[in-house]
């Protein structure tokens, strides 16, 4: 199997403060993650590709000092939102790929509602 | 603007109905995959299709990769009420991925 896990699962805060989102790989080494963004029954919008070792490539127009990305290791990569704001609030779910092939694992996602 | 196109974007069929979901891009892209999603999770992989032209069954899904890889579709035969869900195709390009607009499909019994 390909197991993909994101905590928090849910996460509440004031605006103003910074949330940090995990994603780990569980039974492969993922040489790259990736970070989406999902509005109430919308598609999933890509931020960001994660890559080992390396700085995170960004999309363009998601600003890369709100959200910082770290992927410390092959199996586990961060999303911070810095200074949440209200529209901040939204699903963000986490993917990662194994090796070369080019399907990839979807974590359960994080919601997050910014008060 | 979306890489992906899909269409319909809503669907509301009855138990037993066959239905299709397209999804066009002017974009070449290198495999397609087809995920399903419950409201408040992650989606889950359908399928991957890589070749030009391919045709995929996973029983009463049939999924086709067009043969210029621009475009993708899926097929529901007989549809359930537990078929509904929304369904996403998403495109393999630059080794990223992008998603269609999504298809929320409704099957009422």
């Amino acid at each position: 199997g390909a197991v993909v896990s994101q905590h928090p699962s849910r996460v509440i805060c004031k605006s103003g403060t910074s949330v940090k989102i995990e994603c780990r790989s569980l039974d492969f080494q993922a040489t790259t993650m990736f970070w989406y963004r999902q509005f109430p029954k919308k598609s999933l919008m890509l931020m960001a590709t994660s890559n080992e070792g390396s700085k995170a490539t960004y999309e363009q127009g998601v600003e890369k000092d709100k959200f910082l990305i770290n992927h410390a290791s092959l199996t586990l990569s961060t999303l911070t939102v810095t200074s949440a704001h209200p529209e901040d609030s939204s699903f963000y779910i986490c993917s990662a790929n194994r090796g070369s092939q080019e399907t990839q694992y979807f974590g359960p996602g994080t919601r997050l509602l910014v008060l | 603007t979306q890489l992906l196109e899909q269409s319909p974007q809503f669907l509301s069929i009855q138990e037993g109905e066959n239905l299709t979901v397209y999804c066009n891009s002017s974009s070449v892209f290198s495999s397609l995959q087809w995920y399903r999603q419950e409201p408040g999770e992650g989606p889950v992989l359908l399928v991957t299709v890589v070749t030009g032209g391919e045709v995929k069954k996973l029983k009463r899904l049939t999924f086709q990769f067009g043969d210029a890889r621009k475009d993708s579709s899926l097929h529901i035969t007989a549809a359930q009420p537990g078929d509904t869900g929304l369904y996403l195709c998403a495109g393999a390009y630059f080794n990223k991925f992008y998603f269609g607009s999504g298809t929320k499909l409704n099957v009422k019994p």
